[in-house]
Formats: structure tokens, C-alpha cells, sequence
């Protein structure tokens, strides 16, 4: 069975820049959300993804946007980079609605520095 | 919104010692569950909790999940240094507006001193 993987691992952007993090869910998962660490903080919740459509949102703005394919895997997009975009990106897939306890499993990250 | 509050922020403990770590709402939660996470990675699954009063061991770690649900503890007894690293918990709501979302808290940082 394989995990929660994500690319790439590291990434320096600068200010107004656009990036796409990419993330492939654990085999039989069919859901992916999307959290953002700041360095020293939990993770805040950005939106996850089912069945191709967005399921639910955070408190992000619109610049923050994603994609789910057919074989689940998942993308995140950031446009007009700011400086406070800086963080730990974090992947996770689960069951959905398939799951009565919604655990997530998360993937390594993507850690996104903005210059 | 849900809130989960974490306490303490940060622990640094000696081998050996006992600790216990809060996390506390004023949101009723439908499970909760508790990571581990090390520098650079992402957080590690270490259970989930689903029923009000519930008690989970995991070798040296207790986990309890409030008769309300709104609130959970962990214990680590006898901690050793390869217990060091950032503990999460993170409160489900099922069905929200905001789909199956985990709402996090702070965290506790644990270091575990030989």
C-alpha cells in the first residue's frame, strides 16, 4: 500500500509568483484536503476535494485554488504570492464519506518559502 | 467556528518523567484524533477517539476523549527521547459546510531529555 506523497519537497518562490504543489492520495482514498502550517502552528484547513469537486473551504482567498483528477490525486494552486504564503503545505487523504471518523493521513509536505 | 485550544505550548521534560497534555473546546466534536509530528514531515497518525469518555492505550501514551466530546487529554508515562517532536490534536465535524475538515490545534512541543 502506497502513502500520501508530494512534490516537490522544497520550493522558493518570489513575491507575485504562482505555484502548483502537487499531492497523490494513499491507494483506495478518494478524498484529498489541503492544509496550510505556519512555522510554530497547527495546520489550518485551505479545502478538500471529492470526487473532483471542491467539498468544503477554509478561510483562504481565492487565489488559493485546486484541482482532484480521476485517479484522486490532487493539486494545490497559489497565485499573486505574498510573503505570508510561506509555510508547510500539507496533504491528506481519506475515505470521505465512506470513513465515519474522517482520519486523514498526511503526506511529508511541501515546504514554500516566498521571497 | 470550532476552536481547539492546546496545553501546554511547549514541555521539556527528563526521561523518565510522566506528562499530560490538554486540548479543549467549546465544540462538540464528532471524533478526534492526535498526531505526532517530527521537523520537516508531516503529522503521524496515533488515534482516534469517537465516543464520549473513551479511554485508548497505545503502549505508553493514554489518550481520553471527554464525556462531551469537547474536550480530550494525552499521558505519556515513563517518557524517553524518541517521544520528543510535536503533538496535534484535531477535532472532526461531520457534514459541515466546510466538508469533513479537521480543525487543529496549537500544538504542544515536547522535548525529552536523556
Amino acid at each position: 500500500e502506497t502513502g500520501v506523497t508530494q512534490s516537490p519537497t522544497h520550493l522558493i518562490k518570489t513575491r507575485g509568483q504562482q505555484v502548483t504543489l502537487r499531492c497523490s492520495s494513499q491507494s483506495g482514498h478518494n478524498t484529498v484536503s489541503w492544509y496550510q502550517q505556519a512555522l510554530g502552528q497547527g495546520p489550518q484547513f485551505i479545502f478538500q476535494y471529492y470526487r473532483e469537486e471542491e467539498n468544503g473551504r477554509g478561510n483562504f482567498p481565492p487565489r488559493f485554488s485546486g484541482l482532484q483528477f480521476p485517479n484522486y490525486s490532487s493539486e494545490l494552486n497559489v497565485n499573486a504570492l505574498e510573503l505570508d504564503d510561506s509555510a508547510l503545505y500539507l496533504c491528506a487523504s481519506s475515505l470521505g464519506q465512506l470513513s465515519s471518523y474522517n482520519e486523514q493521513f498526511f503526506g511529508p509536505g511541501t515546504r514554500l518559502t516566498v521571497l | 467556528t470550532q476552536l481547539l485550544e492546546q496545553s501546554p505550548q511547549f514541555l521539556s521534560i527528563q526521561e523518565g518523567e510522566n506528562l499530560t497534555v490538554y486540548c479543549n473546546s467549546s465544540s462538540v466534536f464528532s471524533s478526534l484524533q492526535w498526531y505526532r509530528q517530527e521537523p520537516g514531515e508531516g503529522p503521524v497518525l496515533l488515534v482516534t477517539v469517537v465516543t464520549g469518555g473513551e479511554v485508548k492505550k497505545l503502549k505508553r501514551l493514554t489518550f481520553q476523549f471527554g464525556d462531551a466530546r469537547k474536550d480530550s487529554s494525552l499521558h505519556i508515562t515513563a517518557a524517553q527521547p524518541g517521544d520528543t517532536g510535536l503533538y496535534l490534536c484535531a477535532g472532526s465535524v461531520m457534514n459541515n459546510n466546510a466538508g469533513n475538515m479537521l480543525t487543529f490545534g496549537g500544538g504542544t512541543r515536547l522535548m525529552v531529555k536523556p
